[in-house]
């Protein structure tokens, strides 16, 4: 069973909109602290946004704020991350990943996702 | 934000080397830093959290140590499932994650 399952990536138009979605199993999600990272072609990684277990509390990379917003649903297990006026730099596989925190001690990335690519061009 | 520098950008060694990578922070963060793995087409795998210890399921040629501002990642004997992409993050400055650029870990 794999842990975070990322779905919803996609070719989009510079401007436009996309939704990612993570579904979470095998793990206490509504205790988990949840991220999105993303990785360019060819480049290292960026987080991206962060979000507290009960979603109370959500931040942003300075390079997305106003544009993405983080969500989860703890009822269904699923994180995701509207992502409005897309940029072609904003072109990236995007994992979604459980950050350990204080809860769990490591205080690191200690779950990630698959992946899911998103590409923005005309 | 605290920028992460990883050296060297990439390495040749053999199998059965020892090999070390650093990470220098631009700033102090006491011993808030995580190692990571990362394979062509892969997740990132966690190696090492807050600067030495192991994550669960991580073979022991694998370790960490440093604190302050410079922090290494050790692997003991290179094995062949071992070449792939090394990545340092802090976490001292939460929520402001950020990652070192990476070190590319090939065989010679």
């Amino acid at each position: 069973e794999v842990p975070l399952v990322e779905s919803g990536g996609g070719l989009v138009q510079p401007g436009g909109s996309l939704r990612l979605s993570c579904a979470a199993s095998g793990f206490s999600f509504s205790s988990s602290e949840m991220s999105w990272v993303r990785q360019a072609p060819a480049k290292g990684l960026e987080w991206v946004s962060y979000i507290s277990s009960s979603g109370a509390a959500v931040y942003y990379a300075d390079s997305v704020k106003g544009r993405f917003t983080i969500s989860r649903d703890n009822a269904k297990n699923s994180l995701s991350l509207q992502m409005d006026s897309l940029r072609v730099e904003d072109t990236a596989v995007y994992y979604c990943a459980r950050y350990g925190g204080l809860t769990l001690g490591t205080l690191a990335f200690d779950l990630w996702g698959q992946g899911a690519l998103v590409t923005v061009s005309s | 934000d605290i920028q992460m520098t990883q050296s060297p950008s990439s390495l040749s060694a053999y199998v059965g080397d020892r090999v070390t990578i650093t990470c220098r922070a631009s700033q102090r963060i006491d011993r808030y830093l995580n190692w990571y793995q990362q394979k062509p087409g892969k997740a990132p795998k966690l190696l090492i959290y807050t600067a030495s210890n192991l994550q669960s399921g991580v073979p022991s040629r694998f370790s960490g140590s440093g604190s302050g501002t410079d922090f290494t990642l050790t692997i003991s004997s290179l094995q062949p499932e071992d070449f792939a992409t090394y990545y340092c993050q802090q976490s001292y400055s939460t929520p402001s994650w950020t990652f070192g650029q990476g070190t590319k870990l090939e065989i010679k």
